[in-house]
């Protein structure tokens, strides 16, 4: 069955440096999503993609985010310059939207936990 | 704005039936969703609402009532594997399918 990969699965940064996540959505997916959870907390919608471009953003996704879909298969999350409170577990997720069924669920990666020091 | 409430925590025992509650106040509805999340790992997809009545699969049932802003996700014969974080998620909104997640419920299954 496809499922969503990403990587690294652990990332352990310095304040201030930048870094970059990566996913491969499902193949025929349309839509791609990043969320973050901190530990203990809920998932928080970050952005979502659709037709190479960014179509919504929360609060949260401020100039320090940035998402790029480089090629036909990566969707990559850039944090120019982390801060300790960036610490948290990032997941991606994709989409093929399919009105009346279950084309409508997103289906989540195994999540990057990114600890920002 | 969008406010998702459930239950924190819940303890139920192997082989019993343990229903979990969502209530929401979202500025729109274009489906409620439940994932199961184990500790440290990704959310799951477990079953999804979009018109009123209950959804059944398998060990699992989902129930929606859009006048009343509530759901709730029942769990039958319960299975060790299934202490886990089950979280309800609304979709707002036609055509963005952003999720906005509760705080998820933490169940403990029990001997």
């Amino acid at each position: 069955e496809p499922e969503v990969t990403q990587t690294p699965s652990h990332q352990v940064t310095q304040m201030g440096q930048e870094v970059i996540l990566r996913c491969v959505p499902i193949s025929n997916h349309l839509y791609f999503y990043w969320y973050r959870q901190i530990l203990g907390q809920k998932v928080e919608f970050l952005v979502s993609f659709y037709n190479n471009e960014i179509s919504e953003k929360s609060e949260i996704f401020d100039d320090q985010f940035s998402v790029e879909r480089p090629d036909g298969s990566n969707f990559t999350l850039k944090i120019r310059s982390t801060k300790l409170e960036d610490s948290a577990m990032y997941f991606c997720a994709s989409l093929k939207p399919l009105r009346g069924t279950l084309g409508e669920t997103q289906y989540f990666g195994p999540g990057t936990r990114l600890l920002v020091l | 704005g969008q406010n998702i409430d459930q239950p924190t925590e819940m303890t139920a025992t192997e082989g019993a039936i343990v229903q979990i509650n969502c209530t929401y106040q979202t500025s729109g509805f274009n489906g409620l969703f439940w994932y199961q999340q184990h500790a440290g790992e990704a959310p799951t997809f477990l079953s999804y609402n979009v018109l009123d009545g209950l959804e059944e699969k398998g060990r699992f049932s989902s129930f929606l009532s859009r006048s009343k802003g509530y759901s709730y996700l029942l769990l039958k014969e319960l299975q060790m594997k299934d202490s886990a974080s089950y979280l309800c998620a609304v979709s707002a909104r036609a055509g963005s399918y952003q999720l906005t997640f509760g705080k998820g419920t933490k169940l403990s299954v029990i001997p």
